[in-house]
């Protein structure tokens, strides 16, 4: 079945790490985004890639890094320099305009926790 | 700037009750707009989207929205409520960002409870 796969689903992070969540796709859709959840704040854009090896920063970028070397990934890395890391993070893709008209489909997201 | 406004955080209905859910965009243009549901821990699904034609747009478990232009709303509503249909619920508005790329703006989120 095709779809969007994150891993891992729960994540523990130490103070001063590097973490990198996984975002795989099997859609064949261009684009791909990354979201993080906090409560009561909704989905914020983190970053998001149209196409192979071109990425733009959302609305919350900083100590945040994201790379697109293939099509059908699209990895997270959070970094030392985000100062509250714990939340929970969504990747989704979609097809990239004029293609068509698509919604954004999303992975089951990972749990991200500082310890 | 495109931007989405639920001004529910919480709504509260029993079940067999009618529901409507609101939300708000501002986009310069014709939006595309969605609605999600999200079970907890868990990615979300989209219930219905409008692109253009018909006002009214029908999705799956039941629901509907209504795309009303003058009041720059799309109201997501659903006849009679199951226990099933507790969770969160995002609207979203999609829009083209740099280089004609497609970016999909959430609001913050409506908790649907449901009491038997």
């Amino acid at each position: 079945d095709g779809g969007i796969t994150q891993s891992p689903k729960y994540l523990f992070r130490k103070e001063g790490q590097n973490v990198t969540l996984s975002c795989e796709q099997n859609l064949n859709h261009d684009a791909m985004y990354w979201y993080r959840q906090d409560p009561g704040q909704g989905l914020r854009l983190i970053y998001y890639s149209q196409i192979v090896n071109d990425f733009q920063k959302g609305d919350i970028a900083e100590g945040y890094s994201v790379s697109r070397e293939k099509k059908e990934s699209f990895p997270l890395t959070v970094t030392s320099a985000q100062k509250n890391p714990t939340a929970f993070y969504l990747c989704a893709s979609s097809d990239s305009l004029p293609a068509g008209h698509t919604e954004a489909f999303f992975g089951q997201g990972t749990r991200l926790t500082v310890v | 700037a495109q931007s989405v406004t639920q001004p529910d955080i919480h709504i509260t209905v029993s079940e067999g009750a009618s529901l409507e859910l609101r939300c708000n965009y501002s986009y310069g243009a014709t939006p595309y707009l969605f609605w999600y549901v999200q079970s907890p821990g868990q990615g979300l699904q989209l219930l219905l989207k409008y692109f253009s034609g018909d006002t009214l747009v029908q999705g799956i478990k039941g629901f509907e929205a209504e795309f009303k232009r003058s009041q720059s709303s799309f109201n997501l509503r659903k006849p009679s409520v199951h226990w099933s249909d507790a969770a969160e619920y995002f609207c979203a508005v999609g829009g083209p960002g740099s280089g004609g790329s497609y970016i999909p703006t959430f609001g913050r989120g409506t908790s649907l409870i449901v009491h038997p």
